[in-house]
């Protein structure tokens, strides 16, 4: 079974609007990360956030760390048009030998 | 900044044919880098995990003869996909990290075609 799972799946929105994607994952982590990949490309880097760390925020995107839950989220308030993309959480554990292991992804498409 | 160039973008290549694709951190030393490969609207599946000046360390069902890697140096990683079949088709991505704990930094990925 996976060590990330995303919901939702897909998120369709009208610009301007904010977007929530959550991610949860089922052994304690040394940090999560969140990518961005927009069609046919690799991944963008958007935040690492640490065990210890339960929030960080950079530009639009704020990202929450609940590790008695083990889940996290990703807003990004006022979307753009340009924000449509797959967005991916991903762990690095010691129990997966401190590789990251990506969730499913959830596909966002912000509609103008 | 941080990165990590892949090249080449796109292959079409015969049934047969060994192809080499090259990952370069640009302005970082990597330590370890990464080959994933990615199927159409699915997640990332790893490959292998590159230390450079060791021997790749593999995922469980990738086949090492199949899926040459090596990390020469501190910047640059190659993947050979050796005699190349249809089922190789794939999007292939690398990524390169500075050290553990740290984010990875990914290239555009190569796509691999093969008739």
């Amino acid at each position: 079974s996976q060590q990330g799972e995303e919901d939702p799946q897909a998120l369709s929105i009208q610009e301007g609007e904010n977007a929530t994607m959550n991610c949860s994952y089922k052994t304690s982590i040394n940090n999560l990360q969140w990518y961005r990949q927009n069609s046919g490309r690799g991944l963008v880097h958007l935040i690492l956030i640490r065990s210890n760390e339960r929030e960080k925020h950079s530009g639009r995107l704020r990202v929450t760390l609940d590790t008695s839950k083990k889940s996290s989220s990703l807003l990004i308030t006022a979307s753009r048009a340009a924000d449509t993309a797959s967005y991916f959480c991903a762990t690095d554990a010691r129990e997966y030998g401190n590789k990251l292991v990506f969730g499913a992804g959830t596909i966002l498409r912000v509609k103008s | 900044g941080a990165v990590v160039s892949q090249h080449p973008s796109r292959v079409i290549c015969k049934s047969g044919t060994s192809v080499k694709i090259e990952c370069r951190s640009l302005d970082f030393q990597a330590t370890t880098m990464f080959w994933y490969r990615q199927f159409p609207k699915q997640s990332l599946m790893l490959m292998a995990t590159s230390n450079e000046g060791s021997k790749a360390t593999y995922e469980q069902g990738v086949e090492k003869d199949k899926f040459l890697i090596n990390h020469a140096s501190l910047t640059l990683s190659t993947l050979t996909v050796t005699s190349a079949h249809p089922e190789d088709s794939s999007f292939y991505i690398c990524s390169a990290r500075r050290a553990p704990n740290q984010p990875q930094h990914f290239g555009d990925g190569t796509r691999l075609s093969i008739l």
